[in-house]
């Protein structure tokens, strides 16, 4: 079964400051790895996925994270955090459960990113 | 990105009373779309899988009497609440994939159903 931890409930940086966000994953085969962010009362949005290829994947709103296979890891991280970036994110990992046309998601528990004026 | 539309973001509904949620995928064909539900600080719990034509798998657990799903077009999938308890108040968010190839899916806005 694939699973995905995001080990820190909340994550508190003063704006300007780098944030890293940390995700690490299970899975039986190579992994799909996926970032999403939620505002509240809204539905997720996405952030960057890696696939394969290069393990430094940049993505929306300048985040960027760093696919490590031998820690099975995908931390997401920004060089200077913003007010507006403060939300809760989402890691996620493909599910290769078989059927036609599937495409499931394993989520992380989230975490709540506040970034402080 | 591809877009999906969710409605209604919010709606608020009396005990025994069924509420039905719209998904559409609005630039793109999605053959499968996703349910989920969402607790207060919580993670995303996928209910189930809509499939165009077919009947929704169901997670173990979810009810599909309760929890109907219908997904009769490439671009629409529903789910139905069938008498609504309080304990169903939560966050619905469908989701799809853009069948052309994107491997990121897509996330509606998301439904704060509130049954009182």
């Amino acid at each position: 079964a694939q699973s995905v931890a995001q080990p820190e409930d909340q994550v508190k940086v003063a704006e300007g400051n780098p944030l890293t966000v940390k995700c690490t994953y299970s899975v039986s085969g190579n992994p799909y790895l996926f970032w999403y962010v939620q505002y509240p009362n809204r539905g997720l949005q996405f952030l960057l996925k890696y696939i394969t290829g290069d393990n430094l994947v940049k993505g929306s709103y300048g985040f960027e994270a760093e696919f490590n296979k031998s820690q099975t890891s995908f931390h997401l991280k920004k060089p200077s955090a913003l007010v507006s970036d403060s939300a809760l994110y989402f890691c996620a990992v493909r599910d290769l459960r078989s059927g036609a046309g599937s495409y499931q998601l394993t989520f992380g528990k989230g975490t709540k990113l506040s970034v402080i004026p | 990105g591809a877009v999906v539309s969710q409605h209604p973001s919010r709606v608020i509904c009396k005990s025994g009373t069924s509420v039905k949620i719209e998904c559409r995928s609005l630039d793109f064909q999605a053959t499968t779309m996703f349910w989920y539900r969402q607790f207060p600080k919580q993670s995303l719990m996928l209910m189930a899988t809509s499939n165009e034509g077919s009947k929704a798998t169901y997670e173990q657990g979810v009810e599909k009497d309760k929890f109907l799903i219908n997904h009769a077009s490439l671009t629409l999938s529903t789910l139905t609440v069938t008498s609504a308890h309080p304990e169903d108040s939560s966050f619905y968010i469908c989701s799809a994939r853009d069948q052309t190839g994107n491997t990121e899916a897509f996330f509606g806005q998301g439904t704060r159903l509130t049954v009182v």
